[in-house]
Formats: structure tokens, sequence, C-alpha cells
């Protein structure tokens, strides 16, 4: 158990529909991360907050769009859902707030979301 | 601009042997990390080693050890005595500078111990 929970695990929705997923971090970590993973395009890099603030921003799409809140739990928003935005979602937490360190990603579960 | 290669999109081990998991990076940043992460069917991802660009020695974690090969530009994952439970894909990742530190993977590798 990485100590990183993200909810819901499975999400089945259909096309232009709007979802959000949800991760908790693990204790003490400032730092999240949101990565899409698909069979196309590998795990691709999203965007990252650290303590409610964003902090880089990746291959994410202007229909996407993400928020940390100040209990630090975060949330992406997916809108406008296409047949391929169908991908496992994954929330990574990291002590290191630069990134500079040794400190490793820890992953959640993912959320596999499913666009019909 | 940072890039990850695995070149091997499946690997096949008996069960108990060792294998290697190719990893090859570019860089122009002196300071980078490179890590190694199992996925396995399940779907979370695993972190199982580290290996920092200014580290004198290859990173080793149990049965998990990193060949750090800086000239080549390589960080091969070296998974000893292999078993049944490492059936997985396994990803190459690095982060740089040049890349805010931001983790980059490469496309993985499909690893499948035999029995």
């Amino acid at each position: 158990d990485s100590g990183v929970t993200q909810t819901p695990k499975h999400l089945i929705t259909a096309t232009g529909q709007r979802v959000t997923l949800r991760c908790s971090p693990r204790s003490g970590d400032l730092s999240v991360y949101w990565y899409q993973q698909s069979l196309d395009q590998g795990l691709q890099f999203l965007i990252q907050y650290y303590n409610g603030e964003e902090r880089a921003k990746g291959n994410i799409l202007e229909r996407f769009s993400a928020q940390q809140f100040p209990d630090l739990h975060s949330e992406l928003n997916l809108s406008s859902l296409e047949l391929g935005d169908s991908a496992l979602y994954f929330c990574a937490s990291s002590v290191d707030p630069s990134g500079k360190g040794t400190g490793e990603l820890f992953f959640g579960e993912g959320s596999r979301l499913t666009v019909l | 601009a940072q890039k990850i290669t695995q070149t091997q999109p499946g690997m096949f081990v008996q069960e108990k042997e060792a294998v290697t998991l190719d990893c090859t990076y570019d860089t122009s940043d002196p300071s980078y990390g490179l890590f190694w992460y199992k996925q396995p069917s399940s779907g979370e991802m695993i972190f199982l080693i580290y290996q920092g660009s200014y580290d004198q020695q290859n990173a080793t974690e149990g049965r998990y050890s990193l060949n750090f090969q800086k000239a080549r530009k390589s960080a091969n994952l070296v998974i000893s005595a292999s078993q049944l439970g490492d059936s997985a894909m396994y990803f190459c990742a690095m982060k740089a500078s040049g890349g805010s530190y931001i983790p980059t993977f490469g496309r993985g590798t499909s690893l499948i111990v035999h029995p």
C-alpha cells in the first residue's frame, strides 16, 4: 500500500460527460502529480501541484483541469469526454517539493476511466 | 528534452534465473535521477529502485540492481533469482532539471516468468 488513495477505481461514462477523479496523497506529502496511461501514449504527465499551487504542466488538454485543496487532496476534472480519453489515470505524491532529490513518486492504484 | 527508451516490448525468463531489462536515456542535464517501477496486472505502480547521476555505486534493493553506465547513458534493471510474482510491466523513468524534475517514463517492458 503506497498510502496514496484514488477514487473511484473504475468509472464508465458516455461521450460528452464530465467526471471528477479524486486523490489523497500520502500523509506529509505536499506534491501531487497526475499521469494518464493509455495503450497508445504510454504514461503521460498531465499536471503537478505543490501545496495548493500549480507547479508544472504537461500534456494536459484544455478540457481537463485540476486543483489541490487546502487539505492537500487533489481533483482532476475531465469534461466533454471523448472515446480517446479512456485511460488509467494515476495520481502520485512525493515528499520532495522541488523534485530535485532522490524522493520517488508514490502512486495510487489509479482510476480506470471508460468512455462509451 | 529528456527521453527514455525501452527497446524490449517483451521478455521471458525461467524461474530462478536472472534477467536484464534495458533502458537508455537522453538528457543534456548533468544532474538527473533514474527510476524503475513495476506494474503488475492489477495496475498499481510500484517503485523498485533509484539511481542518481552522481551516485558512484550502482543502486541495489534486494533482488533488484541497477546497472548504471553513464557514458553509454544506460540504466538497465537486473532482477536476480526471478520469481513467478515478478511477471509484470516494468517502466524506466528519468527526472532532470531540464524537465523541471518531472519523471518521464519509457513505454515499458513486459516480463513473463516461466515456472
